[in-house]
């Protein structure tokens, strides 16, 4: 196993455009995060995934983001309608273990650029 | 609202000075701190994991101390080398959630 993927690395779409971003965690990983990050900023926190079930969502969040993760598996995260605002690093993350307090296995990340 | 405040912004020393940074966070609800080394055009890769009040970890030259009381930790660098140079975050994890909520780092500048 290689790691955590993500696909695609940069996606440049324009504005109004719905985008799907793929995340494929390390195999025996249970837990898998989305955040997003901006110049100057940490990673700020989107959702969370134990297995299929997403357990905890940001209020940052809009109703134009959704994500999912099927059999627990791979996860993708779509922006619909996107605006300029999105523009910005999205990084998946994946953790192992029984608790919170394992490290997290990032991916390269996909930059987005909304024109 | 969980703030995570880490300082400085930035710092830029010389090859073999000895710094450290600070991470500040909510004393209350504490289960975990996470410190994270993210180099430019690559992803965040962990440094410690830390769960304990007065935990104390150690990765080489590297080390970081915690305390949950007073709800800050500290990462120390000694003997400074060019390859130290990324940005830190630190991230703090609630025993509410599963929310991590990341610091918006140090960024780290080492001059031969």
């Amino acid at each position: 196993d290689t790691g955590v993927s993500q696909d695609p690395r940069h996606k440049i779409t324009k504005r109004g455009q719905n985008v799907t971003f793929r995340c494929d965690p390390i195999s025996e990983h249970n837990r898998l995060y989305w955040y997003r990050q901006t110049l100057g900023q940490g990673p700020e926190f989107l959702t969370y995934f134990q297995n299929e079930a997403q357990l905890e969502k940001s209020r940052l969040l809009s109703d134009r983001f959704s994500a999912e993760r099927p059999k627990g598996s791979f996860s993708t995260l779509e922006i619909q309608r996107t605006e300029q605002g999105d523009s910005a690093m999205y990084l998946c993350a994946s953790s192992g273990g029984q608790g919170h307090a394992y490290e997290q296995y990032f991916g390269p990340g996909t930059r987005l650029t909304v024109t | 609202i969980l703030n995570v405040e880490q300082s400085p912004q930035s710092l830029h020393v010389q090859e073999g000075d000895s710094t450290n940074f600070t991470c500040s966070f909510p004393s209350s609800n504490f289960y975990a701190l996470h410190w994270y080394r993210w180099e430019t055009a690559k992803s965040p890769e962990a440094l410690f994991v830390m769960t304990l009040n007065g935990d104390e970890k150690k990765k080489g030259r590297i080390s970081a101390t915690l305390n949950t009381k007073e709800g800050y930790s500290y990462l120390y660098i000694k003997g400074s080398q060019p390859e130290d140079s990324a940005t830190y975050l630190c991230a703090f994890i609630d025993t509410g959630g599963f929310k991590t909520i990341f610091g918006a780092g140090t960024r780290l500048f080492v001059k031969a």
